[in-house]
């Protein structure tokens, strides 16, 4: 079955630590994205890539950093400089750039909870 | 700046009652507007893509419309199994890939 995974589906962090969400895709997109959602609030987006070895900032890059070294993976770290890590983090991939009409499609996500 | 605005934040049914959910946006120029149904703790399943006013589009008891300023989700006779949080989403014209998300409608069918 093609679709997009994410692990671990729950993650505990300690003030201070980084911590590595994963995010896989079979789909063979050439898009892929970081969303993180909060309560009573829209999904954000922290960084999208269009292709291997390219990435770009979204709203709220600060704190975070990705990696995009083969087309089905597309890592995202938080880093101990983000202030606020606690939310429910969202991978999603895309066809890619051609037609700009693309439907996200979403994995499972992964819950971060700082203690 | 580009917005996406969604009312009611929340909606209660009964079962059978039909209802809409409203979708606002003001964007730069609109390229796609999205609807997706989410279930608690999971993530965001795609429904529909709509690209121009006048355009529907329809599932099982769901339908979507466009106009040029909203979009609309028509849940006809709903089941307890549609409740779920409904996220609609634009994507504009100078945007790359980003979808801008509001915050959706917290939907609860009961019997």
């Amino acid at each position: 079955d093609g679709g997009i995974t994410q692990s671990p589906k729950y993650l505990f962090r300690k003030e201070g630590q980084n911590v590595t969400l994963s995010c896989e895709q079979n789909l063979n997109h050439d898009a892929m994205y970081w969303y993180r959602q909060d309560p009573g609030q829209g999904l954000r987006l922290i960084y999208y890539s269009q292709i291997v070895n390219d990435f770009q900032k979204g709203d709220i890059a600060e704190g975070y950093s990705v990696s995009r070294e083969k087309k089905e993976s597309f890592p995202l770290t938080v880093t101990s400089a983000q202030k606020n890590p606690t939310a429910f983090y969202l991978c999603a991939s895309s066809i890619g750039v051609a037609g700009g009409y693309n439907e996200q499609f979403f994995g499972p996500g992964t819950r971060l909870t700082v203690l | 700046e580009d917005q996406v605005t969604q009312s009611p934040e929340a909606l209660r049914l009964q079962e059978g009652e039909s209802s809409s959910l409203n979708c606002s946006y003001t964007v730069s120029g609109l390229r796609g507007l999205f609807w997706y149904r989410q279930d608690p703790g999971k993530g965001p399943e795609f429904l529909f893509t709509l690209y121009s006013a006048g355009e529907e589009k329809e599932k099982e008891r769901l339908k979507a419309t466009l106009t040029k300023k909203e979009s609309f989700l028509h849940i006809t006779a709903p089941k307890p199994e549609d409740s779920a949080t409904y996220l609609c989403a634009a994507k504009t014209t100078d945007s790359w890939g980003k979808l801008q998300f509001g915050a959706g409608t917290q939907v609860v069918v009961t019997p």
